[in-house]
């Protein structure tokens, strides 16, 4: 069973920052790998998207990258603004294109 | 990006009642719809993949008979929470594939999701 772990579990950086979430999963078989935004009591937003046979994937301030092999995968946030507090989760898709996902880092950018 | 919808928000039920949330894909065909449930705090967790025209697959654990789910249409799928107890509360949130994008690897859309709490 596929399990997926993020670290941290939480955040907290000044505004201006660069940061990395880090991503692992136990299964390699892996058809895609995504990274989500939530917000407090909200639905998601997706970020980035990386399939299986891609490296990384970049919008904006936003870079993820994937290592399949390794079972890791990181999202990279350049320049953090007050506005990218949020929760950010990581799935990947096995078999059936189900999703499972982490339990997610609680980011803070404070002012 | 493609649009799913889901209906309602939020909603506040008494114990014992029934409650029922929609799932939409708006501009795209959905063969397949996956229901999730968050429980605070934790990560969301699969409970069922619906396809249209026939009965949901539901992971371990998740009582069949309690959350009925019906994929009668292309756009349409339904989850039905009977009889909900204090402990059915929780974020269910759903997520459609589009038909129409055959390769594998497609990306999963999700609805805004409900709150459901049972008093």
């Amino acid at each position: 069973k596929q399990e997926v772990t993020q670290i941290p579990a939480a955040l907290s950086v000044p505004e201006g920052e660069n940061l990395v979430l880090n991503c692992s999963f136990t299964d390699s078989a892996i058809y895609n790998l995504q990274w989500f935004r939530q917000d407090p009591g909200k639905g998601l937003t997706s970020l980035l998207l990386i399939q299986s046979s891609q490296r990384e994937q970049t919008s904006g301030r936003l870079n993820a990258s994937l290592d399949k092999s390794s079972g890791r995968s990181t999202l990279y946030i350049a320049a953090s603004q007050p506005g990218d507090s949020a929760t950010y989760l990581c799935a990947v898709a096995n078999s059936g294109y189900a999703l499972n996902f982490g339990k997610g880092t609680s980011l803070l950018v404070t002012p | 990006g493609a649009v799913v919808s889901q209906h309602p928000s939020r909603v506040i039920c008494k114990s014992g009642t029934s409650v029922k949330i929609e799932c939409r894909s708006l501009d795209f065909q959905a063969t397949t719809m996956f229901w999730y449930r968050q429980f605070p705090k934790q990560s969301l967790m699969l409970m069922a993949t619906s396809n249209e025209g026939s009965k949901a697959t539901y992971e371990q654990g998740v009582e069949k008979d309690k959350f009925l789910i019906n994929h009668a249409s292309l756009t349409l799928s339904t989850l039905t929470v009977t009889s909900a107890h204090p402990e059915d509360s929780s974020f269910y949130i759903c997520s459609a594939r589009d038909k129409g994008r055959v390769i594998v690897g497609t990306e999963a859309f999700f609805g805004q999701g409900t709150r459901l709490t049972v008093v």
